[in-house]
């Protein structure tokens, strides 16, 4: 059972690099989540995808900040001229779009990505 | 906009007892979903308990349940006969409906710490 994956899990850059994180999302899902997680706080929503196209992107949180499914399979965040600011968790997630009862709106999570920026 | 609140930042809970973790929310959608997330040490978000607006009994899943109080506004997690291993952050989530009616991105609470006694 292959879950949600993202490479790398921990991210040491120093500000003004660009990084980039992979997320593989779970083989059958349309859907993919991207968030950020910041220390004492629930995860902040950035973007999503359905398949190849991007739903939503006016909450990234700057123009540095970037995603892509370019085949609608695994998605990419990249993050331009990092900020201290930027360090945090940045976790992916995927689903199915709707079907059948309540447990199909279910996002499954995968580890993380933890930048920290120096 | 969703909103939730999780105003315990951490509790304690005698191990084998059984212990409530508040979420209160707000929207202004009929239909909505609510969820439980766990958050162990190692980061990775792990999915309990759903509950849907239209749901006429409270959700369970083995230990955990929801006590959901739709006038109130209240969806509180319980987590009967606590574990050694429920030690963890918890968090209470909403589905952001406003981008598509489809499985939508989540709306998170802070989280609250809990931590089992032995």
């Amino acid at each position: 059972d292959t879950g949600v994956s993202q490479d790398p899990r921990h991210k040491i850059t120093k500000r003004g690099q660009n990084v980039t994180f992979r997320c593989d999302p779970i083989s059958e899902h349309n859907r993919l989540y991207w968030y950020r997680q910041t220390l004492g706080q629930g995860p902040e929503f950035l973007t999503y995808f359905q398949n190849e196209a991007q739903l939503e992107k006016s909450r990234l949180l700057s123009d540095r900040f970037s995603a892509e499914r370019p085949k609608g399979s695994f998605s990419t965040l990249e993050i331009q001229r990092t900020e201290q600011g930027d360090s945090a968790m940045y976790l992916c997630a995927s689903s199915s779009r709707t079907s059948g009862g309540p447990v199909s709106y279910e996002q499954y999570f995968g580890p993380g990505t933890r930048l920290t920026v120096t | 906009a969703q909103k939730i609140t999780q105003t315990q930042p951490g509790m304690f809970v005698q191990e084998k007892e059984a212990v409530t973790l508040d979420c209160t929310y707000d929207t202004s959608d009929q239909s909505y979903g609510l969820f439980w997330y766990k958050q162990p040490s190692s980061g990775e978000m792990i999915f309990l308990i759903y509950q849907g607006s239209y749901d006429e009994q409270n959700a369970t899943e083995g230990r955990y349940s929801l006590n959901f109080q739709k006038a109130r506004k209240s969806a509180n997690l319980v987590i009967s006969a606590s574990q050694l291993g429920d030690s963890a952050m918890y968090f209470c989530a909403m589905r952001e409906r406003r981008f598509d009616s489809g499985n939508t991105p989540l709306v998170f609470g802070k989280g609250t710490r809990l931590s089992v006694i032995a």
